[in-house]
């Protein structure tokens, strides 16, 4: 079965300090792998995919297949990075996505 | 890039009634569209798969007489929410993707609201 686990509902950091959230998945194929966010009122928008492997907003994730973690870390948190985050996965094919239950990242000044 | 409109954003409607919410996609076409549902501090789940030109998909739990699917078109995909109920009031979430293309773009959410 496919499943999402992002275990952290909320996480508060500093501005300037180091985040990390974390995203644990279950799949027997090869996955690909995705964090979305949503900012206050806005839709999800694709933050960045494991395929890609960019950075985006200064955000990098790393497929770690041994460890079934895509963990997303930002070296220096900021105030605009406050939104909710969304870790997804997606088997072979056109298939849907299925989301984990989302950590809320809240930036403090 | 890719757009997904997503309309109404937001509708109130009296038990018994029926409410439509539309999905377009408008610089692309779609050839699969997802429903999901999101209740409140949850994540999204998905309801139904839909393809043009062909039934939809349905996940296990989902009334497909209740939440009606209709994908008549590659820019235009529909759900009805038949005989509303208060437990159906929820958001609602389209999203699309195209032939090959990687990743999903999501409409803007429908907040519905069931008194």
């Amino acid at each position: 079965a496919q499943r999402v686990t992002q275990p952290e509902k909320l996480l508060s950091v500093f501005k300037g300090a180091p985040v990390e959230l974390k995203c644990n998945y279950s799949y027997s194929g090869s996955p690909e792998l995705f964090w979305y966010v949503q900012y206050s009122r806005q839709r999800l928008q694709l933050l960045l995919r494991h395929i890609s492997r960019e950075s985006i907003k200064g955000f990098t994730a790393d497929l770690n297949k041994g460890e079934t973690s895509f963990h997303l870390k930002k070296p220096f948190a900021q105030e605009e990075d406050s939104a909710m985050y969304y870790c997804a996965l997606r088997g072979s094919g056109n298939t849907p996505l299925v989301f984990g239950k989302g950590t809320r990242l809240s930036v403090i000044a | 890039g890719a757009v997904v409109s997503q309309h109404p954003s937001r509708v109130i409607c009296k038990s018994g009634t029926s409410v439509k919410i539309e999905c377009r996609s408008l610089d692309f076409q779609a050839t699969t569209m997802f429903w999901y549902r999101q209740f409140p501090k949850q994540s999204l789940m998905l309801m139904a798969t839909s393809n043009e030109g062909s039934k939809a998909t349905y996940e296990q739990g989902v009334e497909k007489d209740k939440f009606l699917i209709n994908h008549a078109s590659l820019t235009l995909s529909t759900l009805t929410v038949t005989s509303a109920h208060p437990e159906d009031s929820s958001f609602y979430i389209c999203s699309a993707s195209r032939e090959g293309a990687q990743g999903y773009t999501f409409g803007s959410g429908t907040r519905l609201t069931v008194v």
